[in-house]
């Protein structure tokens, strides 16, 4: 079972930041949060990644609480283009390699004109 | 660069018969994971590869099987194929070592009659 918990939908509109959140109360030490995201009938596309520090790239920040057991991702000007299912997963990163990505259901994300 | 690359696009098989699906990875990434995405069941890890090892399984089936060859490039096997094993297979490749995310291809849709 997916070890995170997300809001099944969440709408945005078109210019505006798009805060997704995502609960992982159970994360361990050196477990990453990592972020998808799935536009329809396409594979998932990567977005971020981080494992306690706030990280930011092109495409969008991460802030992770200090406790760690939740994180909230920032789109910070959603399009249309952005409309997807956002996926927030843990993950090992052992050895390199993630080893496998648990995928829960997801939010989501309708960005609206 | 060229991304990942998965054959066929789409595919029909009857219940019974055996099916082969190819992946092409990333040039340099050596860690290919194997995915099924069902409208019922979401995103499931099937397996991954790293320098032609299998290093995780999820929990399916012997039905499913996979290799990886020297070139990294991967391919997955499905025998007896059920009506249940219609979905679409997506192939992720990841340079090892990064910490960075896997890249996803556009998947394999197969469709068993």
């Amino acid at each position: 079972d997916a070890k995170t918990t997300q809001p099944p939908s969440m709408d945005c509109a078109e210019g505006r930041a798009a805060n997704l959140p995502c609960n992982h109360s159970t994360i361990s030490g050196n477990e990453y949060v990592y972020w998808y995201r799935q536009i329809h009938s396409q594979g998932p596309q990567y977005i971020i990644h981080g494992l306690k520090n706030n990280e930011t790239n092109e495409m969008a920040s991460l802030i992770i609480t200090e406790d760690r057991k939740s994180s909230t991702l920032i789109l910070p000007h959603a399009t249309l283009r952005d409309t997807a299912v956002y996926y927030c997963i843990v993950s090992l990163a052992s050895g390199g390699s993630q080893g496998n990505l648990i995928f829960g259901k997801g939010t989501k994300l309708s960005v609206k004109p | 660069k060229a991304g990942v690359t998965q054959t066929p696009r789409y595919l029909i098989k009857t219940r019974g018969q055996q099916v082969t699906l190819s992946c092409s990875p990333i040039s340099g990434h050596r860690s290919v994971s194997w995915y099924q995405q069902t409208p019922g069941q979401g995103l499931q890890f099937l397996f991954e590869y790293f320098s032609e090892t299998q290093r995780n399984k999820g929990n399916f089936p012997g039905r499913f099987s996979g290799r990886q060859f020297s070139n990294s490039r991967s391919e997955m096997n499905v025998s007896t194929l059920e009506l249940g094993d219609s979905a679409l297979y997506l192939c992720a490749s990841s340079l090892v070592g990064t910490g960075t995310g896997y890249t996803f291809g556009s998947g394999t849709r197969l469709t068993v009659v």
